[in-house]
């Protein structure tokens, strides 16, 4: 089964409102996880990671945080913006070498004007 | 730079039918990967590769063989086409593991 999902399937918000994307993962191991974004008809885009060691990392409108006691990840967008409208995943390691990810399913993300 | 190429873009198969789903990228990655992605779905992991003449299998191999001669290509096999497979197929790439680079897909129907 997997180790890696998502709360919610899809998320509408009014442009500029700050988005919050969930995940939740189950292998207590994993100590690499990244947040990529998927256009219709694109690949996944890398957006931002973060190390076990961390609990927050920030990037450009976009923080992760990690609550390793609950084994939580979430993806928070500030004033989100018609082309953040995408899929969401997280995704963590398959081992602790690092060497390939498993991906959750997915949140959709439709932002209006 | 390229990235990660994909070729075709788009097949249509018969059932039984083998065709090689071509990936090369041209960042000098160490690590490749081929992951399936089926309508509403997130990826599923088939193969992956850590270097030249190393290949793993991932979630979901069955049906599929890749090989790795070179550091720059990565091509998937699928031997003998079932509608199963109907899905789109993405090849990643990445150094020792970190962020991918993923390519734009390859979306194949098996009828």
């Amino acid at each position: 089964g997997e180790s890696v999902g998502l709360h919610l399937p899809t998320l509408s918000v009014q442009e500029g409102d700050n988005s919050i994307i969930n995940c939740a993962y189950s292998n207590s191991a994993s100590d690499y996880f990244i947040w990529y974004k998927q256009e219709s008809g694109k690949g996944p885009q890398f957006i931002i990671d973060i190390r076990s060691n961390m609990d927050k990392r920030q990037g450009q409108r976009v923080t992760v945080l990690l609550n390793k006691t609950v084994k939580h990840l979430s993806l928070q967008i500030a004033a989100t913006q018609p082309g953040d409208s995408a899929v969401y995943f997280c995704a963590e390691n398959i081992d602790q070498a690092g060497t390939a990810l498993i991906f959750g399913k997915g949140t959709t993300l439709s932002v209006s004007s | 730079n390229a990235g990660v190429t994909q070729t075709p873009k788009f097949r249509i198969l018969k059932i039984g039918q083998s065709m090689t789903l071509q990936c090369a990228q041209d960042m000098n990655h160490n690590y490749m990967y081929w992951y399936r992605q089926d309508p509403g779905m997130g990826l599923k992991l088939i193969y992956y590769s850590v270097g030249a003449g190393i290949t793993d299998k991932g979630e979901v191999p069955n049906g599929y063989n890749v090989s790795r001669s070179t550091t720059e290509d990565f091509p998937l096999r699928l031997e003998l086409a079932a509608p199963s497979q109907t899905s789109v197929y993405f090849c990643a790439s990445s150094f020792r593991g970190g962020g991918y680079t993923f390519g734009s897909g390859t979306r194949l129907t098996v009828v």
